[in-house]
């Protein structure tokens, strides 16, 4: 069974720019978590989708935002790039989101680096 | 919304002794505790989890307990080894509901001393 799978591993932006990263989760798997891991702050929640809708979102600004397509796989982007953006960018997913025992399971991440 | 406190940020033991971390969550309603194992450069993963009804569990060496009063939970590590090193995140959520997304702690840095 394949992993979550999240693309690109790496990537460099100017302070500024526009990036959008991408997240494919296990199959069956409805719903999608963002997760942003800054250097020794923990994994802050970003954006939950499930079923096409936002389920919930963390206490990040508007410049954070995705989608989630009808084949469940999801898109963040994030606008007007700043330093402290840079981070790692996790994507987890899960059976739909009523579901219980069903826990979350982490791709491998992007790597954000804003210069 | 919830809020996950956890201690300590870093720990070293000696290869064998047990290592304790302890986490405190603020939202009464949370009902599934997750822990995960994060090894340097590489995806957090699901090392044991617990649910409310349930006060504590075990997996060979490694044991998570629950004070729903309290609202606190703590991973037990007994007979550490030196692949235990990484960094242990606690975890809590609403499972099965529309708050269903983990909110996870600091972390916890572990090293174990061969």
């Amino acid at each position: 069974e394949a992993g979550v799978t999240q693309s690109p591993t790496h990537l460099i932006k100017t302070r500024g720019q526009q990036v959008t990263l991408r997240c494919s989760p296990i199959s069956g798997h409805t719903s999608v978590y963002w997760y942003q891991q800054a250097l020794g702050l923990g994994l802050q929640f970003l954006l939950w989708y499930d079923e096409g809708e936002e389920r919930n979102r963390g206490n990040f600004p508007p410049r954070f935002s995705g989608r989630q397509f009808p084949n469940y796989s999801s898109e963040l982007n994030v606008n007007a790039l700043e330093l402290e953006d840079s981070a790692l960018y996790l994507c987890a997913s899960s059976l739909y989101y009523r579901a219980v025992n069903s826990p979350l399971h982490f791709g491998n991440g992007t790597r954000l680096t804003v210069t | 919304g919830e809020n996950v406190e956890q201690h300590p940020s870093t720990l070293s033991v000696q290869e064998g002794d047990s290592a304790v971390i302890k986490c405190t969550y603020s939202d009464s309603a949370s009902n599934y505790f997750p822990w995960y194992k994060q090894e340097l450069g590489k995806r957090p993963q699901l090392i044991i989890d617990i649910r409310s009804n349930v006060g504590e569990k075990k997996d060979q060496r490694i044991a998570v307990t629950l004070n729903k009063t309290a609202k606190h939970f703590s991973l037990h590590i007994t007979e550490t080894q030196p692949e235990d090193s990484a960094v242990y995140f606690c975890a809590a959520s609403i499972e099965g509901g529309s708050q269903g997304n983990l909110i996870f702690g600091k972390g916890t840095k572990l090293s174990v001393k061969p």
